[in-house]
């Protein structure tokens, strides 16, 4: 079976605490793609991150970064010194060969950083 | 560059009326475009996959009937809800996809609300 599981449904920080969310997938291809998506109270996903199956590199883009682990099939997501704009919902997601580029959501984690 | 837009951003009908939301890659050619549904608190759910002149795919349980998906050109789009009910309320979500940058890129989304 296909299936990305983000097992936090809700998470509450403080303002400047580091924050983790975990995501796990299942699959059995060799080939497919990794998503982060954030969605604020607008609704709208703002897209965060793309990797594919093959670049095991973590990944750092200002307060964010990535850690992908092929060997335990986790795609984690941290925000460094959180402020209160990153509260959202946050979505991993995946595309796995075979599936036409459809993407497959975790059900997503609800971030909220307060003062 | 990679811009979608939806319209409306939100309606609200009365139950029995059918509405239309449309998804407009404004500047790129999307051969594949996707519409997704989502509930409050919820993650999103692929309903179809809408491919530039040919039928839609509509995933398990997503009556085609109901929703109606059309496609006509590379850059347009459209979903009608037919005869629609308050339990059709729900944030639609459209995505396309680039040939050119192989990347899905999502709409604002469109929040219905049928009384």
């Amino acid at each position: 079976a296909q299936k990305v599981t983000q097992a936090q449904t809700e998470i509450s920080v403080v303002e400047k605490e580091d924050v983790t969310l975990d995501c796990v997938y299942e699959t059995r291809d060799t080939t497919y793609y990794l998503f982060w998506y954030k969605q604020p109270p607008s609704g709208e996903l703002v897209f965060l991150i793309r990797r594919n199956s093959f670049d095991e590199q973590n990944e750092i883009s200002g307060r964010y970064s990535w850690n992908f682990q092929k060997s335990t099939s986790s795609f984690n997501f941290t925000i460094t010194a959180s402020q209160v704009v990153d509260s959202a919902v946050y979505f991993c997601a995946l595309i796995f060969t075979g599936t036409a580029s459809k993407l497959t959501f975790g059900t997503g984690t609800r971030l909220q950083v307060t003062l | 560059g990679a811009v979608v837009s939806q319209h409306p951003s939100w309606v609200i009908c009365k139950s029995g009326t059918s509405v239309k939301i449309e998804c407009r890659s404004l500047d790129f050619q999307a051969t594949t475009m996707f519409w997704y549904r989502q509930f409050p608190k919820q993650s999103l759910m692929l309903m179809a996959t809408s491919n530039e002149g040919s039928k839609a795919t509509y995933e398990q349980g997503v009556e085609k009937d109901k929703f109606l998906i059309n496609h006509a050109s590379l850059t347009l789009s459209t979903l009608t809800v037919t005869s629609a009910h308050p339990e059709d309320s729900s944030f639609y979500i459209c995505s396309a996809r680039s040939v050119i940058y192989n990347e899905q890129f999502f709409g604002p989304g469109t929040r219905l609300t049928v009384l």
